[in-house]
């Protein structure tokens, strides 16, 4: 059965320090997205992304984050200077839909813990 | 300030029995209505979804419920077995593909042998 995967799946980083998480979504899908869970608490969307471009963004993404397809496979989303708050497991989900094949269904991957020190 | 960890409402469940698990939400423009299971260090798995124009659907020993006029959701299970041990959330859409889901809190199933 098809998943999303992602790599690492825990990362420690310093303060201040740049992060590349990685994802690679289920690969007839056309719809990517971030979300993050701090510990205990429940799962917050971060961004989607489909047809290349960002397509809704909460107030969580800031200038700090960046999401990027950089070939046919990778969904990246990139941390620019982590602060301590950014502590949290990283999910990223794929789902498809096109005309009237539509589905909603949103794929989760494992997630990355990331922790910032 | 320093996050505080979320108060989990815990439903305990003899094995065997039925586990009805309930959500309520707050956009009424929401759509589409997914419940997850998330058991710990992995991420949330689908469950089973329903879409605001139905009030019922069924999958394998588990039924979604929607009840659009007091804005509620709620999730059975049948036969509750040990690996049904886990925090459910339900989430919400308003439409279709590509939107982001806004998640419930959770509820923790704990099942007793």
């Amino acid at each position: 059965e098809p998943e999303v995967t992602q790599t690492p799946s825990h990362q420690v980083t310093q303060m201040g320090q740049e992060v590349i998480l990685r994802c690679v979504p289920i690969s007839n899908h056309l719809y990517f997205y971030w979300y993050r869970q701090i510990l205990g608490q429940k799962v917050e969307f971060l961004v989607s992304f489909y047809n290349n471009e960002i397509s809704e963004k909460s107030e969580i993404f800031d200038d700090q984050f960046s999401v990027e397809r950089p070939d046919g496979s990778n969904f990246t989303l990139k941390i620019r200077s982590t602060k301590l708050e950014d502590s949290a497991m990283y999910f990223c989900a794929s789902s498809t839909g096109t005309g009237t094949q539509t589905t909603y269904e949103q794929y989760f991957g494992p997630g990355t813990r990331l922790t910032v020190t | 300030g320093e996050s505080v960890g979320l108060h989990l409402p815990t439903l305990s469940v003899q094995e065997g029995d039925n586990s009805i698990i309930n959500c309520a939400y707050s956009n009424s423009a929401s759509d589409y209505f997914i419940w997850y299971k998330q058991e710990s260090g992995k991420g949330p798995q689908f469950i089973i979804d329903i879409r605001s124009n139905m009030d019922k659907r069924q999958g394998q020993r588990v039924t979604v419920l929607l009840n659009k006029t007091v804005k509620h959701l709620s999730l059975q299970i049948a036969a509750t077995q040990p690996g049904d041990s886990a925090v459910y959330f339900c989430a919400e859409s308003p439409k279709a593909a590509g939107n982001k889901l806004t998640f419930g809190g959770g509820t923790r199933v704990l099942v007793k042998p």
